[in-house]
């Protein structure tokens, strides 16, 4: 079946632009994770969803970032005003039971 | 916090050597620990976990045990091949939370 998808693969934003960042997870799961990636390193923490509620946004850096699932199954991650800082892979994944999650490929954003 | 220490790399290793990669982590309670690989070009995919102490995970020839007493999951695998190469991550998740903490990944590089 199919997997989990993010879209676009790549994004090159000026910096003071607005960036949203989609994710369609796997069709039934219930909780959706969004992660932040810099080069180099482990995915770090962003935010959690169960359905559309969001359970933890604990990782979220800084107020620019948002995210939402209205309808509790795709998700966008917004940035407003990018920053050099900014600039990263940023993964989704989803998960039916929370414990085993699928990610998805990843989009790599770079902030000029 | 919680937090995952993975041995630095790069790992380079022969055909049919045995791998070992480090794993430690710093966690309240009793966590799930897991695995992730991440070959060259796709998303992550989890490898292997564990949800108790004294848990052994296993897949695809590796094998990591949950030893509470030292707070470690190592992995291993008795002899790895050139398809093994990749990029391991260690992940933990506290129990009855949605988060996940990723050590920094370490490269495994294996020449024929």
């Amino acid at each position: 079946g199919a997997g989990v998808s993010q879209s676009p693969r790549y994004k090159v934003a000026k910096r003071g632009q607005d960036v949203a960042l989609r994710c369609d997870p796997i069709s039934g799961h219930v909780s959706l994770f969004w992660y932040q990636q810099a080069l180099g390193q482990g995915p770090e923490f962003l935010t959690y969803f169960q359905n559309e509620a969001q359970l933890d946004k604990s990782g979220l850096p800084s107020d620019r970032f948002f995210a939402e699932r209205p309808e509790g199954s795709v998700s966008t991650l917004k940035i407003q005003r990018t920053q050099q800082e900014d600039s990263a892979v940023y993964l989704c994944a989803s998960s039916r039971d929370a414990e085993t999650q699928y990610f998805g490929p990843g989009t790599r954003l770079l902030v000029l | 916090g919680d937090s995952v220490t993975q041995m630095e790399g790069p790992v380079t290793l022969s055909e049919e050597a045995f791998l070992t990669i480090n794993c430690t982590y710093t966690a309240t309670g009793y966590p799930s620990l897991f695995w992730y690989v991440q070959y060259p070009g796709e998303g992550l995919q989890l490898l292997l976990k564990a949800t108790k102490a004294d848990d052994k995970g296993s897949n695809k020839g590796f094998e990591a045990t949950y030893r509470k007493e030292t707070t470690s999951f190592h992995l291993e695998k008795g002899s790895v091949q050139v398809s093994d190469s990749a990029v391991y991550f260690c992940a933990l998740r506290p129990t009855n939370a949605g988060k996940s903490t990723f050590g920094d990944g370490t490269t495994l590089t294996v020449k024929p």
